[in-house]
C-alpha cells in the first residue's frame, strides 16, 4: 500500500520569498513521484514528475523537487515565489510499471502575501 | 487540441437519485481514469478504463461504476446517491505506454447531492 503525507494545510509565503511545500512517502516498491496544481474551479496541472534518473526534477514555472530516498521524500521548492503561485498544491504517488493509480496527499493551500 | 473534457460542469441530485456524468479524453489518449475529490481533501481513485474495461478500481462500492466507448470517452455512474457523494468528479486521461505517461485532468463535475 501506498500513502502520502503533506506536512501543512496551509504555508504562506511573502512575494519573492522561497517557497517549501513538504511531501513525504510510503511506498512498499520503487514509486513514481509527482506535483501537481490546483487553481479555484479548475482540474489538476502537472508540475513535475519523478520517474528514473536524476532526482533533482525541474518542472514548469520555476518549480523543482529532489526525490530523496533515504528520507522518503519529494519536497517541491520555489526560489521566488509569485502572486500567481497561490494555490492548491498535491503530491501524489503511483508504482512504478503498469497503469498508474495516483494516491494523493491532502493538499497545501500557498498564499503569496504582497 | 482539446484537453479532457468533462460535462456537465454543475450538477445538483437528491439523495437516492442517479447520475451519470461524462468524460472525453484528450485527443490520442486511449485510457481514462475517475477521481472523486471531497472538498479540503485529496482526489482518491475511483477507477480505470482501458479497451473498453474496468482495469483498475480504487475503494468504492458497486454503486460506482464506468463505461469506455469505443472513442475512448468515458461515463462515471453513480446509483443510490448519498449525501456523501457530494464531490468534485475529475476525469483523467493517458497514453496506456509508455508506463510514465503524465496523466492530464479535466476540469471536472462539480456534484451537490441534497
Amino acid at each position: 500500500a501506498q500513502s502520502v503525507t503533506q506536512l501543512g494545510s496551509h504555508v504562506s509565503v511573502s512575494e519573492g520569498a522561497l517557497v517549501l511545500l513538504r511531501c513525504n512517502y510510503s511506498s512498499s516498491v520503487p514509486p513514481y513521484l509527482f506535483w501537481y496544481v490546483q487553481y479555484p474551479n479548475q482540474g489538476l496541472q502537472l508540475l513535475l514528475k519523478y520517474t528514473t534518473g536524476a532526482t533533482l526534477v525541474k518542472g514548469i514555472n520555476g518549480f523543482e523537487a529532489e526525490f530523496k530516498k533515504s528520507e522518503t521524500s519529494f519536497h517541491l521548492t520555489k526560489p521566488s515565489a509569485h502572486m500567481s503561485d497561490a494555490a492548491e498544491y498535491f503530491c501524489a504517488v503511483s508504482p512504478q510499471g503498469g497503469r498508474r493509480a495516483l494516491t494523493f496527499g491532502s493538499g497545501t493551500r500557498l498564499q503569496v502575501q504582497p | 487540441d482539446a484537453g479532457v473534457t468533462q460535462s456537465p460542469t454543475h450538477l445538483i441530485k437528491t439523495r437516492g437519485q442517479q447520475v451519470t456524468l461524462r468524460c472525453s479524453p484528450k485527443s490520442g489518449h486511449d485510457t481514462v481514469s475517475w477521481y472523486q475529490q471531497a472538498l479540503g481533501q485529496g482526489p482518491q481513485f475511483i477507477f480505470q478504463y482501458y479497451e473498453e474495461e474496468e482495469r483498475q478500481r480504487g475503494n468504492f462500492p458497486d454503486r460506482f461504476s464506468g463505461h469506455q466507448y469505443p472513442n475512448y470517452s468515458s461515463e462515471l455512474n453513480v446509483n443510490a446517491l448519498l449525501l456523501g457523494d457530494s464531490a468534485l468528479y475529475l476525469c483523467a486521461s493517458s497514453l496506456a505506454n509508455p508506463s510514465n505517461a503524465p496523466l492530464h485532468f479535466g476540469n471536472g463535475t462539480r456534484l451537490t447531492v441534497t
